[in-house]
């Protein structure tokens, strides 16, 4: 089952703009990750959120968190034609025995054009 | 280190053979995950070891698939029989800790066409 559901679905912009995904969710949670995976390849991780943080930033990349609103957004920004891919949010929930489930939601494709 | 190894990577066999994958996670990681991924259905976790103990099974979806981590460097994910609705990419992931308190990191899947 997924947990996490990414808006939009699909996305196209032109190189230096912004791009902005977001990503919410249904039940509590330890953290939120975002990877990203460009066609035909695994999955690589981009940057972690803990649930008592708010925002975080790595690189071009942005990432925010709102655990009352159970929603997280990505921001790229001065995107790149190699930013071109699908980016998917994780959450790690606590099941039983205090181990995480880290659950994925259905990703947005990215398009950056030249 | 060479990240997590995934073999093989592509996979064509006829409906009912027996399919096996397998995954070589990241040396000093105790969790390991394995994923399917279709365009109807996403990424899906079908089972997740933490120690080489299975943790949680809950989305396997059938009987005919059965996963084992007879040790910390090796998970096979078994298929018998094999289907066509089994076709997809599967992926097996690695991080430290109990679960997804840190990045998983994944290897580059093995594409399943089941004819």
């Amino acid at each position: 089952s997924q947990q996490g559901e990414e808006d939009p679905q699909a996305l196209s912009i032109q190189e230096g703009e912004n791009a902005t995904m977001n990503c919410s969710y249904k039940t509590s949670i330890n953290n939120l990750q975002w990877y990203r995976q460009n066609s035909g390849r695994g999955l690589v991780h981009l940057i972690l959120i803990r649930s008592n943080e708010r925002e975080k930033h790595s690189g071009r990349l942005r990432v925010t968190l709102d655990t009352s609103k159970k929603s997280s957004s990505l921001l790229i920004t001065a995107s790149r034609a190699a930013d071109t891919a699908s980016y998917f949010c994780a959450t790690a929930s606590i099941f039983s025995g205090g181990y995480n489930k880290l659950i994925f939601g259905a990703g947005t494709r990215l398009a950056v054009h030249p | 280190d060479a990240g997590v190894i995934q073999s093989p990577r592509h996979e064509v066999t006829e409906m009912g053979q027996e399919v096996t994958l397998r995954c070589k996670p990241i040396s000093g990681h105790n969790s390991l995950f394995w994923y399917r991924q279709t365009m109807m259905r996403g990424l899906e976790l079908l089972i997740y070891f933490n120690n080489n103990v299975p943790i949680d099974d809950s989305g396997m979806p059938e009987d005919r698939f059965s996963a084992k981590m007879p040790n910390a460097s090796f998970s096979t994910l078994k298929i018998q029989p094999s289907e066509p609705r089994d076709s997809a990419v599967y992926f097996c992931a690695s991080s430290f800790g109990r679960g997804g308190v840190t990045e998983a990191f994944f290897g580059q899947g093995t594409r399943l066409t089941v004819v």
